[in-house]
């Protein structure tokens, strides 16, 4: 079975003050890891997919990475306009799997 | 180009009651895949449909149950409905072979 753990929980920075939020998983044949942004409410917005260990992917402040068991959200120097749950999900190709295994998020507030 | 949409925005409903969600999927998209989230927690994997069959399924009673038109277009049903079905219900559309997966701005269902 498929699991996803991102920590920390909940993440409180100043503006400016840059950090990681991990993603942590298990997965039998990773077809693909994603991160997605989910304001309070409303649908996950997509932000990066990443299929194998080494590969990085940046969008303005945030750069996403990939190991063998972890992936990392860099958010650097950022604003108030950044506060939000952000998700990670796997989807694996063990057994013809299709649906995405999510985590609980990290709920990210940047105070100015 | 529109996104994913789903309807209604917000439901409210009473225990043993029926429910029909739809979703339009993203221009040029095939698949569409139905989440269940429940408050502070990640998304749930209900089902996915693809040339309007049901592709794969989640851990979701019989209860929940789906259909995909010609025309890509989606609809998940929920019979009987228990208190605990009281969620944030998300679309996602995607093209088939490509596992990036769009959402929608989801339908809030409240069962009283």
């Amino acid at each position: 079975e498929d699991q996803v753990t991102q920590s920390p929980e909940a993440l409180r920075l100043q503006e400016g003050e840059s950090s990681s939020l991990n993603c942590s998983y298990t997965v039998s044949g990773l077809r693909g890891l994603f991160w997605y942004r989910q304001d309070p409410g409303k649908g996950p917005e997509f932000l990066f997919t990443l299929y194998s260990a080494g590969e990085e992917k940046e969008k303005e402040r945030l750069k996403a990475t990939l190991t063998k068991k972890e992936s990392f959200l860099h958010i650097t120097a950022p604003k108030p306009e950044d506060s939000a749950t952000y998700l990670c999900a796997v989807q694996g190709s063990g057994g013809g799997a299709d649906g995405l295994t999510f985590g609980k998020g990290t709920h990210l507030i940047i105070q100015p | 180009d529109a996104g994913v949409t789903q309807s209604p925005t917000h439901l409210i409903k009473t225990r043993g009651q029926q429910v029909t969600l739809r979703c339009s999927p993203k221009s040029g998209h095939d698949t569409v895949s139905w989440y269940q989230q429940a408050l502070g927690q990640g998304p749930q994997f209900i089902f996915q449909y693809y040339e309007e069959e049901e592709r794969q399924r989640g851990n979701f009673p019989d209860r929940f149950s789906g259909h995909q038109f010609p025309n890509y277009s989606s609809e998940l049903n929920v019979n009987a409905l228990l208190l605990g079905d009281s969620a944030l219900y998300l679309c996602a559309s995607s093209s088939s072979g490509v596992e990036t997966q769009y959402f929608g701005p989801g339908t809030r269902l409240l069962v009283l």
